[in-house]
């Protein structure tokens, strides 16, 4: 079974700090991907990761970086945190390569809330 | 712009009865994916659907894709309380590309199934 697992399940942090969403998968996917899950809004995608130290944006970057320093690893960093960053982060995984056949495998989600 | 809509937003139904979820989406794919999120719960996968025509089925769900209309839908048949949920679809705008899987996500729709 594929798993993907993200540190931490829920987060309480003050505007103006710096956030580490960590996420990371078993099953050497090449692809990896973070989401913000909002209400109404569905999944909108942060960023992206296709191969080691590779990234593109998705369709919201704006306040957002990722590293991928190994091919199990994606993390995600809110460099300055704002209460309009408060929202459910979910990290997926896919396959590769680049054929777009691979079902997204997601991890359990992190609630973020900034205060 | 590349947009997935999803309708209804919210759908309450009784138990046994049939309903349909729509999904249509602004361009041309041929790739389109279903997933289910239980509450508080991450995003689990439902069906891929590949070409024009394509029909799969699971239990009491069906999903079938007509990539001319730019249109899928996600039948249900006799309603059990199980199946509450919310549902997204999703779809690979450049399937056949370099999309690494990319997905466009609709704003999914939240079913309660209630006796």
């Amino acid at each position: 079974d594929v798993k993907v697992t993200q540190s931490s399940r829920y987060l309480v942090k003050r505007t103006g700090e710096k956030v580490f969403l960590e996420c990371v998968q078993d099953m050497d996917h090449e692809n990896m991907f973070w989401y913000r899950q909002d209400p109404g809004l569905g999944l909108r995608l942060i960023y992206f990761s296709y191969d080691v130290k590779m990234k593109e944006k998705g369709d919201i970057p704006e306040g957002y970086s990722v590293s991928r320093e190994k091919k199990e690893r994606f993390s995600l960093i809110l460099e300055s945190a704002s209460t309009n960053q408060t929202s459910m982060y979910l990290c997926a995984s896919s396959l590769g390569p680049s054929t777009g056949l691979e079902t997204q495998y997601f991890g359990p989600g992190t609630r973020l809330l900034v205060l | 712009e590349l947009k997935v809509e999803q309708n209804p937003l919210f759908l309450s139904m009784q138990e046994g009865k049939n309903y349909t979820i729509y999904c249509n989406y602004s361009t041309t794919s041929d790739r389109l994916y279903w997933y289910r999120q239980d509450p508080g719960k991450s995003l689990e996968s439902l069906f891929v659907l590949l070409s024009n025509g394509a029909v799969k089925q699971e239990g009491r769900l069906m999903a079938s894709l007509d990539t001319k209309a730019r249109l899928s839908t996600l039948h249900i048949t006799a309603a059990v309380h199980d199946l509450s949920a919310t549902y997204f679809c999703a779809v690979d705008f450049n399937a056949g590309g370099t999309s690494y899987g990319k997905l466009t996500f609709g704003q999914g729709t939240i079913l309660t199934v209630h006796p």
